[in-house]
């Protein structure tokens, strides 16, 4: 089976331009996690979907941030402006979430942005 | 609120032998989940095995285990047979039964020596 599939790899954009991520779950997981590494904040939940809805964005920088899941198979993460502090690994992870406490999340590869 | 904690920011092992990764956990929930995710130089997070707060067998997958000890609230990483492939960031990470995300560790940087 295929696992989470992220889109781009990498990204190199310049300070104010938009910039979208892509990720595709799991075929059949319920929940999709977007995740940012940096090296000073190390890993970090920016927002969770639970069935196709946003239950928790408490972890979104800012209002130049948005997420949207329009469909079980496809979300976006969307930076517009984006600023040099937005460089980091974004990873989208997936779970067949049952309401338990050990629902395994899978990541994808993660998108490396840097912003010029 | 949930905290990880991982003491070791580096460790080496010699190739073959066994190593244990260190990990403490703080929670209020009496129900939760620990992880434990490798991140190897390529980037990606593979997941490697995880424990449930109530299991009361450690958890076992390969040359992976999981020593679990909830009164000390550790959760430590057992690699057996070390190889080289093995080197690599590896995250701790929880999740109670409140919670839907994941809280990582700071991570440990292993390097296996030939």
């Amino acid at each position: 089976d295929a696992g989470v599939i992220q889109s781009p790899r990498h990204e190199v954009t310049e300070m104010g331009q938009e910039v979208t991520l892509r990720c595709k779950p799991i075929s059949g997981h319920n929940s999709l996690f977007w995740y940012r590494q940096t090296m000073m904040r190390g890993l970090e939940l920016l927002i969770y979907f639970n069935n196709n809805v946003p239950i928790d964005d408490s972890g979104m920088p800012e209002d130049r941030f948005s997420a949207k899941m329009p469909n079980a198979s496809f979300s976006t993460l969307k930076i517009q402006p984006s600023e040099p502090r937005d460089s980091a690994v974004y990873f989208c992870a997936s779970s067949n979430d049952l309401g338990g406490f050990t629902d395994t999340q899978y990541f994808g590869p993660g998108t490396r942005l840097t912003v010029l | 609120a949930q905290k990880i904690t991982q003491t070791q920011p580096g460790m080496f092992v010699q190739e073959k032998e066994a190593v244990t990764l260190d990990c403490t956990y703080d929670t209020s929930d009496p129900s939760y989940g620990l992880f434990w995710y490798k991140q190897p130089s390529s980037g990606e997070m593979i997941f490697l095995i995880y424990q449930g707060s109530y299991d009361q067998q450690n958890a076992t997958e390969g040359r992976y285990s999981l020593n679990f000890q909830k009164a000390r609230k550790s959760a430590n990483l057992v690699i057996s047979a070390s190889q080289l492939g093995d080197s690599a960031m590896y995250f701790c990470a929880t999740r109670s039964g409140s919670a839907r995300q994941l809280t990582f560790g700071s991570g440990t940087q292993l390097t296996v020596l030939p």
